[in-house]
């Protein structure tokens, strides 16, 4: 049982450049969720799922765009990646009611 | 709106100190109220939680208590650690959604 996994754990990018991160849970989770953890300001919500092929926008969504095709997968996409988008990027799952959420060790994206 | 305001940082404290980080919560409706740590280069993990007004969550030694009269779910542990260096998050979920406060970082010394 992995829990909830990121791919990649690195990346650098140049300004314009796209990418996507994805997220992987094993727990059976209709939930699932993208954060973005800078210094001093926690964490902020990018976007949301409430299930398979649904999608919602959280506190941060400008520049970023998700996919949920399978219920085990929630990917993140940086179409023209910006310097302001270097930060660290946490998935996160959980199950209704309880909300509980539990997290993945994180993608440190860095662009220049 | 949804929001959690904690205790800003940093913390130390001596081995065997008494802990205490503050929380304070704004939310319409009743949240559920959790404490998350992140330990360097890790993920945040649960510690503890509460799902209604006087409950009292605990784990590991650390324990807070779901204030519904002042809105605030505190932190304490009696005895730190070295291992319990770490930044503490209190959150709070509310519908379909986290709010996260902005992180306290504890760092204990032998």
């Amino acid at each position: 049982n992995a829990g909830v996994t990121q791919t990649p754990k690195f990346r650098v990018l140049k300004t314009g450049q796209s990418m996507t991160l994805l997220c992987a849970q094993d727990m059976n989770h209709e939930y699932m969720y993208w954060y973005r953890q800078d210094p001093g300001m926690g964490l902020r919500l990018i976007h949301y799922s409430v299930g398979e092929g649904t999608t919602a926008k959280g506190e941060v969504p400008d520049g970023y765009n998700v996919s949920r095709l399978k219920k085990q997968n929630f990917l993140l996409g940086l179409e023209s990646a910006a310097p302001s988008q270097t930060s660290v990027y946490f998935c996160a799952s959980s199950r209704p009611v309880t909300y509980e959420q539990y997290f993945g060790p994180g993608t440190r994206l860095t662009v220049t | 709106g949804n929001s959690v305001t904690q205790m800003e940082g940093p913390v130390t404290l001596s081995e065997e100190a008494f802990l205490t980080i503050n929380c304070t919560y704004t939310a319409t409706g009743y949240p559920s109220l959790f404490w998350y740590v992140q330990y360097p280069g890790e993920g945040l993990q649960l510690l503890l939680k509460a799902t209604k007004a006087d409950d009292k969550g605990s784990n590991k030694g650390f324990e807070a208590t779901y204030r519904k009269e002042t809105t605030s779910f505190h932190l304490e542990k009696g005895s730190v650690q070295v291992s319990d260096s770490a930044v503490y998050f209190c959150a709070l979920s509310a519908g379909n959604q986290f709010y996260f406060g902005t992180g306290t970082s504890l760092t204990v010394i032998p």
